[in-house]
Formats: structure tokens, sequence, C-alpha cells
């Protein structure tokens, strides 16, 4: 079946860094790429998604590339503030319902 | 507004007594999960169903039921027999299949449920 493999946390990064959470992926086909990020008490909010090789989603600042022949997803923001601080979650879907890695928290001081 | 409710926020109950845990979505979506987090180990599936009146099993079933009599509805029992029960339980729900390849999902904010 799918899985994903995302850096273990947590991250603590100062306001104004450059952020980057590594996600790995295995699936077969042609899967769909998620990242979500949860703050603290709520559920899961999507944040970006790609769905064919080479695409790059992005919001808020935060983007992310499909690449295919390296299986990854990585998680990237040029300049990080107080109010990203959260986890983050990489997800594939493709024959199975959508499956997540087990999450990468972030915390970023002023 | 459209979205997926889940109530109540917090739950407590006794070791013994089955407890439902209510989800409920204004999206029209067909298909809904039950996922659940336990720290550190991100979520996992417990069921899911693709229309009404249809449900499968995810990857920790046991324990737990559910049942899908309307659209909009997906509520989740932890059975006495779930021998962890205590955890952060959350619906979603997509209008895709759930083995579509883009099995996007809207998630609701959440039950705590707490068993002593």
């Amino acid at each position: 079946g799918n899985s994903v493999t995302q850096m273990e946390g947590p991250v603590t990064l100062s306001e104004e860094a450059f952020l980057t959470i590594n996600c790995t992926y295995t699936a077969t086909g042609y899967p769909s790429l998620f990242w979500y990020v949860q703050y603290p008490g709520e559920g899961l909010q999507l944040l970006l998604k790609a769905t064919k090789a080479d695409d790059k989603g992005s919001n808020k600042g935060f983007e992310a590339t499909y690449r295919k022949e390296t299986t990854s997803f990585h998680l990237e923001k040029g300049s990080v503030q107080v109010s990203d601080s959260a986890v983050y979650f990489c997800a594939v879907s493709g024959n199975t319902p959508l499956v997540f890695g087990k999450g990468t928290r972030l915390s970023v001081i002023a | 507004d459209g979205g997926i409710t889940q109530s109540p926020k917090y739950l407590f109950r006794k070791e013994g007594q089955n407890v439902t845990l209510s989800c409920e979505q204004n999206l029209n979506h067909d298909a809904m999960y039950w996922y659940r987090q336990d720290p550190g180990q991100g979520l996992r599936l417990i069921y899911y169903s693709q229309i009404v009146n249809d449900f499968q099993k995810g990857d920790i079933a046991e324990g737990y039921s559910v049942s899908r009599e309307k659209k909009e509805s997906f509520p989740l029992t932890v059975t006495s027999a779930q021998k962890n029960p205590t955890a952060f339980y959350l619906c979603a729900s997509s209008n895709s299949p759930p083995s579509g390849t883009n099995n996007e999902q809207y998630f609701g904010p959440g039950t705590r449920l707490t068993v002593t």
C-alpha cells in the first residue's frame, strides 16, 4: 500500500528563517500529494496539493513540488512567522484512502 | 457556511461504557471518514464510507462501529471493546472516491475523548 515518511520534529526556528520539511512517499500509479496543517486543538486544514509530476502547490507563502523521480514532496517557506507554529502532515492518495505521515511539529520563536 | 461539525469538542466517559461521537457535513460530499490521532502517531483510519448504507473498515477498526443512514451524517461508536479509547477523533469528508487519485479531504474540528 501507499506510505509517507516525513522528517521527525520538533523543528524550532527563529522568525524569518527558511523552512524545509522533507516528505517522501511510496505509491503505485499516479498519486496526488498533499500538505495539511493542524493548529493546536483543531482539525486539519489543507495547505496545498499537487496532482501530477512537476506540479508546484503553493499557498500562504508555502510551496512544494511533486518530484516523481525522487518520490518527494518537500514543504518550503522562505520566511516563517510565529503564526506558522503548528503540526504539518504530508499525505498521498491513489488506489487507497489518503495516507498520512506522522506529522512534523514546527515552533517559530520571535 | 459549508463545513463539517463534530460534537462535543470534549467528551468524558467511564471505562466499560459505549460512547457515540457525532459528525455532520453540509458539503454534499458522498464519502466520509473517521480517524484517530494519538501523540506522535499521526492519523490512523478507523472507518470510511463511500456512499449511504455502505462503509469499510480502515486500519484500526477493532472496537469501533459506524453507521451511514444519511448522506450528511456518519456517527462513530467507541465500544467497551476498544482497549485504549482515549484519543483525539477526527471526522472528514470528500467529494472524490476514497480510492481515487485526488482524494482531497475536508476535516472537522475534532472530539477529544477521555475514558477513565
